[in-house]
């Protein structure tokens, strides 16, 4: 079990650029989630896998904002233009199951110049 | 609305003392419970989770949490804090029957003094 691992764990860029992030999960996890937390508040969910398929969206997710698991193992998050607001850390957890604890990577801190 | 709580933003505690770290809950059924832990700059780590069954959870790192429904409370607890135990806590909660994300309160930032 490697855990949930999570590139790059530090992103630097200008407003109005466009950034990709990376998770990949516990092998055998089926189960992926993305969450968003900002300084001094807990994680808030953006969007949730089964395998390939995205099934649950957070009103959070504005249209610049985009995940994809394309083969139900990876995934990736892009967040187009960026803007001031974007600014947090992005953590990734997967899960074998609905019922069982969601583990965490380092998370992706992004930081908007 | 459903929600966590969690009242004290931040918590000081001496080394060797008690800790008690609380999270209430605003849900129509009881949901599954979790505490987690994040240190500076990390993910977060499981410490324990409650879904149903004998209230008392035992968790890792001597941590432990008791579910108390008339409460609507799932308060963290650990017997003799060690200074390695700072860092912020997050009680989280997920829908009975799974669901598919969790809900985190604001957290709690504990400091230990030696």
């Amino acid at each position: 079990d490697t855990g949930v691992s999570q590139d790059p764990r530090h992103k630097i860029t200008k407003r109005g650029q466009n950034v990709t992030f990376r998770c990949d999960p516990i092998s055998e996890h089926n189960r992926l989630y993305w969450y968003r937390q900002t300084l001094g508040q807990g994680p808030e969910f953006l969007t949730y896998f089964q395998n390939e398929a995205q099934l649950e969206k957070s009103r959070l997710l504005s249209d610049r904002f985009s995940a994809e698991r394309p083969k139900g193992s990876f995934s990736t998050l892009e967040i187009q233009r960026t803007e001031q607001g974007d600014s947090a850390m992005y953590l990734c957890a997967s899960s074998s199951t609905g019922m069982e604890p969601q583990h965490f990577g380092d998370g992706t801190r992004l930081s908007i110049l | 609305a459903q929600s966590v709580t969690q009242p004290d933003i931040h918590i000081t505690v001496s080394e060797g003392a008690s800790l008690e770290l609380r999270c209430n809950y605003s849900y129509g059924a009881t949901p599954y419970l979790f505490w987690y832990v994040q240190s500076p700059g990390q993910g977060l780590q499981l410490l324990l989770k409650y879904f149903s069954g004998d209230t008392l959870v035992q968790g890792i790192k001597g941590f432990e949490a008791e579910f108390k429904r008339s409460q609507s409370s799932f308060n963290l607890r650990k017997p003799s804090v060690h200074w390695s135990d700072a860092a912020e806590y997050f009680c989280a909660v997920v829908p009975t029957g799974g669901g598919n994300k969790l809900t985190f309160g604001t957290g709690t930032q504990l400091k230990v003094e030696l």
